[in-house]
């Protein structure tokens, strides 16, 4: 079945401890994104990875880094979370640029105290 | 920069009754146009694009949206509405030839009884 897969789903933390979101997708894909989702300001693109070795800042980049390894994989990390980045984080894979779909992950909703 | 607007935040419709959500969006030059549709603890799913060519475009459920460059719009209507069309909806834009997504704040759809 093709999929984005995130982990964990849940996360509970406190400030500082630095954790790492994953994403996988096995579709094969060349472009994959991370986002946030908050109440009252929609999506908003995090990073984004165009292919392997090759990422771009989106629009809220402060807090967070991204590494691009692999084709399949595009981890998300939070050096030293705060609690300004309790929210829904979702990843998406597509192919191509802006023209294409983007497939999303099922969510990560972080929490950190 | 490139923005999105989705004036309302909230839409309640009673079932079988015909709904709009407007979708606007700031820069009239190249663009890719979306509409994803979000199910209640579910990532986002694609409901309709617009990449070029005819401005009428349609999804398989019902809904249809109209690109208006003019007034650089985009919004998403259906005829008829059911039960099962409660969701979040988000439109989402990207210029031509880049690899950056702009989504709007989402509007709730609400199909009533």
């Amino acid at each position: 079945e093709a999929q984005v897969t995130q982990n964990p789903r849940y996360l509970i933390t406190v400030t500082g401890k630095k954790l790492t979101v994953t994403c996988s997708q096995n579709m094969n894909h060349e472009y994959m994104s991370w986002y946030r989702q908050d109440p009252g300001l929609g999506l908003r693109q995090i990073y984004y990875s165009m292919n392997v070795e090759v990422t771009d800042k989106g629009d809220v980049p402060e807090g967070y880094k991204v590494s691009r390894k692999e084709k399949r994989n595009f981890p998300l990390i939070l050096e030293s979370p705060s609690p300004n980045q309790t929210s829904l984080y979702f990843c998406a894979s597509g192919v191509g640029t802006g023209e294409g779909e983007q497939y999303f992950g099922p969510g990560t909703r972080l929490t950190v105290t | 920069a490139q923005s999105v607007t989705q004036l309302d935040s909230q839409v309640p419709v009673f079932e079988e009754a015909p709904v709009e959500l407007r979708c606007n969006y700031s820069s009239s030059v190249s663009v890719y146009l979306f509409w994803y549709v979000q199910y209640p603890n579910q990532g986002l799913q694609l409901l309709l694009k617009y990449l070029s060519g005819s401005t009428l475009v349609e999804s398989i459920n019902g809904f249809e949206a109209e690109f208006n460059k003019s007034q650089t719009s985009f919004h998403l209507r259906k005829p008829s509405v059911h039960i099962s069309d409660t969701a979040e909806y988000f439109c989402a834009v990207s210029d031509s030839g880049t690899y950056k997504y702009i989504f709007g704040t989402g509007t709730r759809l609400k199909v009533l009884a």
